[in-house]
């Protein structure tokens, strides 16, 4: 059963414009909601979270919204630079304090 | 500050051999957790250590175990293992259970043939 469903592998976006990253969730008991990056070779790296109580926490270029009724949550990247082609995964803790992750979408920024 | 260090970074090992896979985390970090990644799957918890104790367990064969030491380093262990163990076993770090941000290391790269 997957808890944590990021439905699309591989996004591409031009440079300078916005990168949505769409995750969706099953558990409702989800209460705290985590992205991570990952390059080729190297250990994923902590982007950014989010808390149920919020809809919205920005960091920078980086923000994340979540929809708790449509169980769903986005990051956005704006503006995307090369530097962000990577993959990123959606996370979330479950009541055992064990992070599920999706299966990661993989991001390409165009020139 | 050095970060989560894991060795060897890759493995080559036969059907039915066992393995070993070691994990320094950062300076101070007390809970170690173990995924495996795969192209399928994406990444799955394999187990949790906090003070020398297993705290949570995925859903893994018994064939995966881990151990944590007094200085907080870790180490995992596939026994007889099969082809579809071949994977990236990436350890990661924090300064408690239930502190989401992890550190992760960059891995090991395990191919089993």
């Amino acid at each position: 059963d997957q808890q944590v469903k990021q439905n699309s592998p591989s996004l591409s976006v031009q440079e300078g414009r916005i990168s949505i990253l769409n995750c969706d969730y099953t558990n409702s008991m989800f209460d705290y909601f985590l992205w991570y990056k990952k390059y080729p070779a190297e250990g994923p790296t902590f982007l950014i979270s989010i808390s149920s109580i919020k809809d919205k926490n920005e960091d920078g270029r980086f923000t994340v919204f979540l929809n708790k009724s449509a169980k769903h949550l986005s990051l956005h990247i704006v503006p995307s630079q090369p530097g962000d082609s990577a993959v990123y995964f959606c996370a979330a803790p479950n009541r055992d304090d064990k992070i599920i992750f999706g299966k990661g979408t993989r991001l390409h920024i165009l020139p | 500050k050095a970060g989560v260090t894991q060795t060897p970074r890759y493995l080559i090992k036969t059907r039915g051999q066992q393995v070993t896979l070691s994990c320094s985390p950062i300076s101070g970090h007390r809970s170690v957790s173990w995924y495996q990644q795969t192209p399928g799957q994406g990444l799955q918890f394999l187990f949790e250590y906090f003070s020398e104790t297993q705290r949570n367990k995925g859903n893994f064969p018994g064939r995966f175990s881990g151990r944590q030491f007094s200085n907080s380093r870790s180490e995992m262990n596939v026994s007889t293992l099969e082809l579809g163990d071949s994977a990236l076993y990436l350890c990661a770090s924090s300064p408690e259970p239930a502190d989401y941000g992890y550190t992760f290391g960059s891995g090991t790269r395990l191919t089993v043939v």
